[in-house]
Parts: structure tokens; sequence; C-alpha cells
């Protein structure tokens, strides 16, 4: 089954320990992102990647960090949590950029 | 700048009555991309439907359609005969040329909410 696949589904953590969330396509899509979804703000783009080594910021990248080292994973790392980070993240690919994009199940993360 | 406006906020109706959630977007590019997407109360976000702006032509899929007007700026969703499935709240978004990064410009959302 296509799909977009992330890991963990739920996580409470404590501020300033660091943490890494999973994301991984089986579609051999080039083009991968993380979105946070906040109530009132909606969804923003936090980074991007158009292929393997290539990542960019986003909207609000302040406090992520990404990396791309193969096609299918690209997992959103952060060094040292803080409350404003509390969230729901989502993890999207695309066969190209402005093409449609695939969500995976999302990530409800909470930092106390 | 990118903008996309949803001013429904929420919509209330009774199943098998017909519904449109409003979109309205702001863009200098000549190329862009308008989606629609779909997101129950489980969470996740459903890809609907993606429009060129070279392409006006209308779309129906089952009970959804698209009204796409460049002239307006607006990228009307119609859900006929609704039903209890179809509440959610629907995004619609836009996106630049693949130069810009691709990044998809939400609007606010329409919570939508089917009663039976």
């Amino acid at each position: 089954e296509a799909q977009v696949t992330q890991n963990p589904r739920y996580l409470i953590t404590v501020t300033g320990k660091k943490l890494t969330v999973t994301c991984s396509q089986n579609m051999n899509h080039e083009y991968m992102s993380w979105y946070r979804q906040d109530p009132g703000l909606g969804l923003r783009q936090i980074y991007y990647s158009m292929n393997v080594e290539v990542t960019d910021k986003g909207d609000v990248p302040e406090g992520y960090k990404v990396s791309r080292k193969e096609k299918r994973n690209f997992p959103l790392i952060l060094e040292s949590p803080s409350p404003n980070q509390t969230s729901l993240y989502f993890c999207a690919s695309s066969p190209r950029g402005p093409y449609e994009q695939y969500f995976g199940p999302g990530t409800r993360l909470t930092v106390t | 700048a990118q903008k996309v406006t949803q001013a429904q906020t929420e919509i209330s109706v009774v199943e098998k009555e017909d519904v449109t959630l409003d979109c309205v977007y702001e863009t200098r590019d000549t190329t862009y991309y308008l989606f629609w997407y779909k997101q129950p109360p489980s969470g996740e976000l459903v890809f609907l439907i993606r429009r060129n702006s070279f392409d006006e032509q209308n779309e129906i899929s089952g009970r959804y359609s698209w009204n796409f007007q460049k002239s307006t700026s607006s990228f009307n969703f119609t859900i006929t005969a609704s039903q209890v499935v179809d509440s959610a709240v629907y995004f619609c978004a836009l996106s630049g040329s693949y130069n810009q990064g691709g990044k998809l410009i939400f609007g606010q959302g329409t919570e939508l909410s089917v009663k039976p």
C-alpha cells in the first residue's frame, strides 16, 4: 500500500530533551516536507526537501533540523524542544514539488 | 505574497442538503496549483483534488464538484446530497511553481458538520 508513515504518533516529552520524529514514504517520491498544525494558525511548512541531500527552510524552521540521506526517509529533529513546539506535525511527500502532497497520519507532540 | 482565504469557518447542514465551500486565493504567479484536502475527525489529511492554473475546466467526482474561476480567483467546492461521513474540516491550498519550493499555502479551513 502506498503510504507515508510517521513515528511516533503521540509523544509527550520535557523541555530540552532531544527527539526525532521519523517519516518514511514508499512511493519513490522526490519531494518531502514537514508541516505543523496549530489552532488559529493553520498548517505551516517547517522544512522541505526536493531530493536526496537537498533541503531548505519553510516558513517556521526555527528549533528544527532535518536531513535527507535516503529518498524514502525525512526525519524531523528537535534538538532542544520547548513548549511552543507543542503541535500536530505532518510529514508529506509528492512526486514533485507543486504536485499534490500525500500526508502521513500526523504526530501529536506535547512538550512540558 | 500568496494567500488563501476560506471565509466560512463553520457550516452546518442537514443530511442530503447541497453545500458549497468557498475558497479565494491570491497569487502573482502565472503558473500555480490549487488543491482541496479533507481532514476528518480522525485527524489525517486526505487529498481530494488538484487543479492547474491553465486548466479552468470544472471537475465532478461522484457527489463532489469543483468550480475554478480565474476571473474571480476562486476555487469552490460543492458537495451534493451531503452525508454524515462528509463531516470534516476542509482545506483549500495553493502552491506556486516548482522552483518556489512546492510549499502548500493553506487556508484556515472550513469545518463542515452534516447532521442526520
